[in-house]
């Protein structure tokens, strides 16, 4: 059974800019979630969708958003982009709630 | 703003001991604790979720005990290996949403 995978794996934008990240979740996964990390702080919480809705939300800007399609797939948008919004961004699905969540492999974003 | 707190922050042992972690979260509105082992260059790896008070969990050699009231998990490495080294984080599941803790980056010595 294929893992969760992301693309791109590695991205490098300039400040200003907007990028969008993308995950597919494991096959029967409807619950994608997303988490920045960078250095010195641990996984921040990003936002939760199930089934196309966004069911949680952490304590991020408005630049920062989400979507998920009718096949799990989820996208994550940053818009005009901060040197601060360097950071590795993980997707992780899961079949339902307090289930395990399977991470993917992240993409690593470097904003100049 | 939910406090997870782990600890130690770092251990150093050498193989064949054993070792054991914390994981604190508040105590209310809890739905799940998660524990997730993290190598270096690899994805985080869930080695177990809990949601009972008083549950016990084991993989091999490492096990997990959760006490929902008091608001603490233990993690627990029998005999480690060098391949054990990593970093251990826990999570706080509330609703859907899962709040980490900040890890706990374990070395094993050969």
């Amino acid at each position: 059974k294929a893992g969760v995978t992301q693309t791109p794996r590695y991205l490098i934008k300039t400040r200003g800019q907007q990028v969008t990240l993308s995950c597919s979740p494991i096959s029967g996964h409807r619950s994608v979630s997303w988490y920045q990390q960078t250095p010195g702080q641990g996984l921040q919480f990003l936002f939760e969708y199930f089934s196309e809705t966004q069911r949680n939300k952490g304590n991020f800007p408005g630049r920062f958003s989400g979507r998920q399609f009718s096949n799990s797939r989820s996208e994550m948008n940053v818009s005009t982009l901060e040197l601060g919004d360097s950071a590795l961004y993980l997707c992780a699905s899961r079949r339902s709630q307090n289930g395990e969540q399977y991470f993917g492999p992240g993409t690593r974003l470097t904003v100049t | 703003i939910l406090n997870v707190e782990q600890s130690p922050q770092s251990l150093h042992v050498q193989e064949g001991d054993s070792t054991n972690f914390t994981c604190s979260f508040p105590s209310s509105n809890f739905y799940a604790l998660h524990w997730y082992r993290w190598e270096t260059a690899k994805s985080p790896e869930a080695l177990f979720v809990m949601t009972l008070n008083g549950d016990e969990k084991k993989k091999g050699r490492i096990s997990a005990t959760l006490n929902t009231k008091e608001g603490y998990s233990y993690l627990y490495i029998k005999g480690s290996q060098p391949e054990d080294s990593a970093t251990y984080l826990c999570a706080f599941e509330s609703g859907s949403r899962l709040t980490f803790g900040e890890g706990t980056q374990l070395t094993v010595n050969p």
